[in-house]
């Protein structure tokens, strides 16, 4: 069955304390898997889309690689406004739609 | 800026009493959809609409409508709200069902 597990669920960090998200995926043909932000009380805001396996994407502070099972959300040097949930998804052929995982509920501290 | 625009962002409506949510896109995208995101949860998908094709998802409950009556615009009719329908409703588009879906900021929904 198509699946999205994002770990930890919730991680605070110091302002410049790097570290990284994880997200699991198993599905029948990867189509494509996406990474967002989201701020309380918002809708989500796109940040990257992964294809293959060895792919990576940056955007300043922020880098996702890809491999067959997982991809990984690299925050380099956070600052308190990276504070957000992150959520992963994949699109699954099967069911035709996104897959969302509960999302990553990070806490940056000045 | 091109984007997708949601009004009203906050709606109030009492139980039972009909209510209407919109959206409207200036992406010129093909898919549209709705989404339902309760307090710490994922997004739910609810339908979406290829251009005109409406496509429901098959858990969404019957007391869930939507209209889309040209590519910019699409709307959530709630017949009767319940109590357990207050949540946050996500409107999103794609250009084709496989690429990156752009939200909405959302119409946080109160039900009394």
């Amino acid at each position: 069955e198509d699946q999205v597990t994002q770990s930890p669920e919730a991680l605070r960090l110091q302002e410049g304390e790097s570290s990284s998200l994880n997200c699991s995926y198993t599905v029948s043909g990867l189509r494509g898997l996406f990474w967002y932000r989201q701020d309380p009380g918002k809708g989500p805001e796109f940040l990257f889309t992964l294809y293959s396996a060895g792919e990576e994407k940056e955007k300043e502070r922020l880098k996702a690689t890809l491999t067959k099972k997982e991809s990984f959300l690299h925050i380099t040097a956070p600052k308190p406004e990276d504070s957000a949930t992150y959520l992963c998804a994949v699109q699954s052929p099967k069911k035709g739609k996104l897959i969302f995982g509960q999302g990553t509920t990070l806490q940056v501290k000045p | 800026d091109a984007m997708v625009i949601q009004n009203p962002r906050y709606q109030v409506t009492q139980f039972g009493k009909p209510v209407t949510l919109s959206c409207s896109q200036t992406l010129n995208h093909n898919v549209m959809y709705w989404y339902q995101q309760k307090s710490s949860q994922a997004p739910k998908l609810l339908f979406h609409y290829y251009d005109k094709d409406f496509n429901n998802e098959a858990d969404t409950p019957d007391n869930f409508q939507s209209r889309r009556p040209n590519t910019s615009f699409c709307f959530l009719d709630i017949r009767s709200p319940g109590l357990g329908d207050a949540a946050m409703y996500l409107c999103a588009t794609s250009r084709v069902r496989a690429l990156e879906q752009y939200f909405g900021p959302g119409t946080r929904l109160t039900v009394t």
